[in-house]
């Protein structure tokens, strides 16, 4: 079975410091880890993706995340974050074998002026 | 633009009636899947179909009922049974197969039900 972590369920920052969300998983073979972005009242957005290769990946509005599998993390941030940052993030790992995503609880964040 | 359309937006039951959510895809997406969505909780899988005309129980399918008659369409029924219905519903899809499953979801904007 499969589980994701997410260790913060709300984060508070200012505006221009830089933010890290974490997120642990289990899993029993090599990981397929997603990272979402949920504005209030939308969707999901898919931010970012690791399938393999390269530890460290970049995805859209500025934000990446770092794959370690020793610590089994995949832990989001961005160097830099904006008000229009503030909502909720989703960390998910998927199985690929059944075709379906495990999501995270999420975690809130807000970002100050 | 392809996307995914749920519909309402906003749907409000009263107790002990059946009420049918909307979702419609035009990607061409052969997986479907709906979540519900409670404060806290983060997302729950009801159901999910890898191909028109067959489904398969998530974690929390009970009070619940879908279909797949069509690619292009996954109507969720929140049954009577379903004691505490009040949730965002978000409906989603992916390729399908393997590779498809890596490329992650699209989803749409959600219905918010409510029991009054």
């Amino acid at each position: 079975a499969q589980s994701v972590t997410q260790l913060d369920s709300h984060v508070s920052v200012s505006e221009g410091t830089p933010v890290l969300l974490r997120c642990n998983y289990s899993s029993s073979y090599s990981p397929s880890l997603f990272w979402y972005v949920q504005y209030p009242n939308q969707g999901l957005q898919l931010l970012l993706k690791y399938l393999s290769g390269s530890t460290l990946v970049k995805g859209i509005n500025g934000f990446e995340a770092e794959f370690n599998k020793s610590q089994t993390s995949f832990h989001l941030r961005k160097p830099s974050v904006h008000i229009s940052d503030t909502a909720e993030y989703f960390c998910a790992v998927i199985n690929t074998n059944a075709g379906k995503s495990t999501f995270g609880d999420g975690t809130t964040l807000t970002v100050k002026p | 633009d392809g996307g995914i359309t749920q519909s309402p937006k906003y749907l409000f039951r009263k107790e002990g009636q059946n009420v049918t959510l909307s979702c419609e895809q035009n990607l061409n997406h052969d997986a479907m899947y709906w979540y519900r969505q409670d404060p806290g909780q983060g997302l729950r899988l009801i159901y999910y179909s890898q191909i028109v005309n067959d489904f398969q129980k998530g974690d929390i399918a009970e009070g619940y009922s879908v279909s797949r008659e069509k690619k292009e369409s996954f109507p969720l029924t929140v049954t009577s049974a379903q004691k505490n219905p009040t949730a965002f519903y978000l409906c989603a899809s992916s390729i399908g197969a393997v590779q498809g499953y890596l490329s992650g979801y699209t989803f749409g904007s959600g219905t918010r039900l409510t029991v009054v």
